[in-house]
């Protein structure tokens, strides 16, 4: 079965910083795009960055650009997203989600960004 | 980056048919055919419902389909369920831009 599992959203204060984590099972992760998307609450869903199968290219947001970093570990199967100088706009649920076609997502991680 | 243009809502009673459009530009949903669609419930992750425009993944009823003119993209669903009631949002894919939908809440009345 093909699963993804987010894990690493907290409760973090302005300005600082976070790692999430995906990690990917069921398929051969490096064969594919990879995607964090994130919906804060009440809202909308937000692509937020994107990475390709060897992490040579990689895409993002304006809004996140600069502080936002995805990376990814084939031998562990697992994606990351590193996210310094948090802002309290940055509150969300992430979600990790596979290829162009977002198939399939994770449960999604919750990050609180406040004082 | 944004947001493609969805109506805010969009309800229809059981067995009636809703359609949902999906706005943009051509330089996302009209320049190429990676359009998808979602559908969200409340606390829940998103699911694939139409991909490529118009392909539906395994599993999904064929109540749901998907089509492309110009810069609009639609999702339709025939023969509304109770469980239809969700969320829907439309995604571009682009080698320059990735953009999802505002999103619509559909109501089965």
């Amino acid at each position: 079965e093909v699963q993804l599992v987010e894990s690493g959203g907290d409760l973090v204060q302005p300005g600082g910083s976070l790692r999430l984590s995906c990690a990917a099972s069921g398929f051969t992760f490096s064969n594919y795009w990879m995607h964090w998307v994130r919906q804060a609450p009440g809202e909308g869903l937000v692509w937020v960055s994107r990475i390709n199968g060897d992490g040579s290219s990689t895409n993002y947001a304006d809004s996140v650009k600069g502080r936002f970093t995805i990376s990814r570990d084939n031998a562990k199967n697992t994606l990351y997203l590193q996210m310094n100088s948090l802002r309290v706009e940055d509150t969300a649920v992430y979600y990790c989600a596979r290829d162009r076609d977002l198939y399939p997502w994770g449960q999604g991680t919750l990050v609180t960004v406040s004082s | 980056q944004s947001a493609l243009t969805q109506p805010p809502s969009a309800s229809g009673s059981p067995g009636q048919s809703v359609t949902i459009s999906c706005t943009g530009t051509s330089s996302d949903v009209g320049g190429h055919n990676y359009v998808s669609w979602y559908q969200q419930h409340p606390g829940k992750a998103p699911k694939l419902m139409i991909y490529e425009v118009s392909k539906r993944p395994s599993g999904v009823p064929d109540r749901f389909s998907g089509s492309k003119s110009g810069n609009t993209a639609s999702l339709t669903v025939s023969g509304l369920q109770a469980e239809d009631e969700a969320d829907y949002y439309c995604f571009s894919y682009g080698n320059n831009k990735n953009v999802f939908g505002t999103g619509t809440k559909v109501t089965v009345l």
